[in-house]
């Protein structure tokens, strides 16, 4: 069985600061790990992803993640918030290949203030 | 990129009514198609994966004969809500793969309100 536990349902950070939003999984089987972003409206777009190449992924916007085998974690970062990147989050969970199903974390909304 | 699209993008209807929601993959043929369901300020919910040629496959809980679902080509698949009620209002998602890759591509939504 695979879970994934977003950390902080609401994140609130000042433009131009560290971003930082936790994602903490649960799997049975090695696992792909993918971060997309949602506007208000939309449909998902992807930031980035973990597919047992690299541990440290960088994705779109300036936003990386570090997979942490031993802490079970895929945390989201960004150097300098902007305005944005206001939006909800979300981490998600797969098995390894073939388009696995994915299995998503509650999702963290993120508020940038000027 | 990879585009997914899906139509209409808000549908309102009455109640005991059938609303049919259309995902379809632009630039790339989808042997895999699921469609997800997201409460307002909640995480998508897997509802079904469908296979292009196959019946779709149902998460537990599921009513597959509430919510029908055709994947009859590698562009397109449908969701048909089937006597819809007001607790049926939901923002409906897809997305869309290829055997062999690890990535879904996700459709803008389908905002659904049932009077």
């Amino acid at each position: 069985a695979q879970s994934v536990t977003q950390l902080g349902s609401h994140v609130s950070v000042s433009e131009g600061a560290l971003v930082l939003l936790r994602c903490n999984y649960s799997s049975s089987v090695p696992p792909y790990l993918f971060w997309y972003v949602q506007y208000p409206n939309q449909g998902l777009q992807l930031l980035l992803k973990y597919t047992s190449a690299a541990t440290l992924v960088k994705g779109i916007n300036g936003f990386e993640a570090e997979f942490k085998k031993s802490e079970t974690s895929f945390h989201l970062t960004k150097p300098s918030a902007h305005m944005s990147d206001a939006a909800e989050y979300f981490c998600a969970v797969s098995r390894s290949g073939n388009t696995g199903k994915l299995i998503f974390g509650q999702g963290t909304t993120l508020q940038v203030k000027p | 990129g990879a585009v997914v699209s899906q139509h209409p993008s808000w549908v309102i209807c009455k109640s005991g009514t059938s609303v049919k929601i259309e995902c379809r993959s632009l630039d790339f043929q989808a042997t895999t198609m699921f469609w997800y369901r997201q409460f307002p300020k909640q995480s998508l919910m897997l509802m079904a994966t469908s296979n292009e040629g196959s019946k779709a496959t149902y998460e537990q809980g599921v009513e597959k004969d509430k919510f029908l679902i055709n994947h009859a080509s590698l562009t397109l698949s449908t969701l048909t809500v089937t006597s819809a009620h007001p607790e049926d209002s939901s923002f409906y998602i897809c997305s869309a793969g290829t055997s062999g890759t690890d990535t879904q591509y996700f459709g803008p939504g389908t905002r659904l309100t049932v009077l």
